[in-house]
């Protein structure tokens, strides 16, 4: 069983779209979380929900809308789609938050392309 | 502005032998520090983690050092093996269970036959 799934694994769609990229975990986590590692190959968080509830948000455009409809999910959708929105996307959980030496599982990824 | 940084983008090293994966770090309040592996086009995978009160931290074949002292942080893998060839990721953390987990740009390693 995947521990931290997330659909689809590749995007590809044209600029000013919008689309969503959906995360699932069965691990039971309360912490879930979105990153974005970009073509310098940084890993940058993006968002973390604890149970449900927003806790960090990084310096992200509000093009990028963090929604969490239950504690094993956390969905990101983007609008507008921009050039420089082309990156691979993971989603992690955590049993909590990230700090105090708690590691996060990851998923595979989601590889973003905007043309 | 990079609080974690491994300045090594690649290193090499002959089965058997040992690797040393170096990552620096600039942020004196950091109290975490974590290795991450990853293979393409998969996630990266948790592999050690030291707290900032030890200067050791060993599971099987994997130690890894911090000296505090020097805000450097080194990963050693002893006998390497194939399988290790992979991605390696340093990240760290500071200010309880909401801090957020910072990310080196990671040191790719290859273990040849």
């Amino acid at each position: 069983d995947t521990a931290v799934s997330q659909t689809p694994k590749y995007l590809v769609t044209q600029m000013g779209n919008d689309k969503s990229i959906k995360c699932e975990q069965n691990l039971g986590h309360d912490t879930m979380y979105w990153y974005k590692q970009d073509s310098k190959k940084f890993l940058k968080i993006m968002f973390s929900y604890n149970n449900k509830e927003l806790i960090i948000n990084e310096t992200v455009p509000n093009r990028f809308s963090p929604k969490s409809p239950d504690k094993a999910h956390l969905n990101l959708h983007i609008n507008s789609l921009e050039l420089g929105d082309s990156a691979v996307y993971f989603c992690a959980s955590s049993p909590r938050g990230s700090g105090g030496g708690s590691p996060l599982f990851f998923g595979p990824g989601t590889r973003l392309t905007v043309l | 502005d990079q609080q974690v940084k491994q300045n090594s983008p690649s290193l090499s090293v002959q089965e058997g032998r040992i690797s040393i994966l170096n990552c620096d770090y600039t942020n004196s309040m950091f109290d975490y520090f974590l290795w991450y592996k990853k293979y393409p086009a998969e996630g990266p995978t948790f592999l050690i983690s030291i707290s900032s009160i030890k200067d050791k931290n060993e599971d099987g074949r994997f130690t890894v050092f911090l000296n505090k002292s020097a805000k450097h942080l080194s990963l050693h893998i002893v006998p390497s093996q194939p399988g290790d060839s992979a991605v390696y990721f340093c990240a760290a953390s500071a200010g309880g269970s909401q801090g957020n987990l910072i990310f080196g740009k990671g040191t790719k390693l290859s273990v040849k036959p």
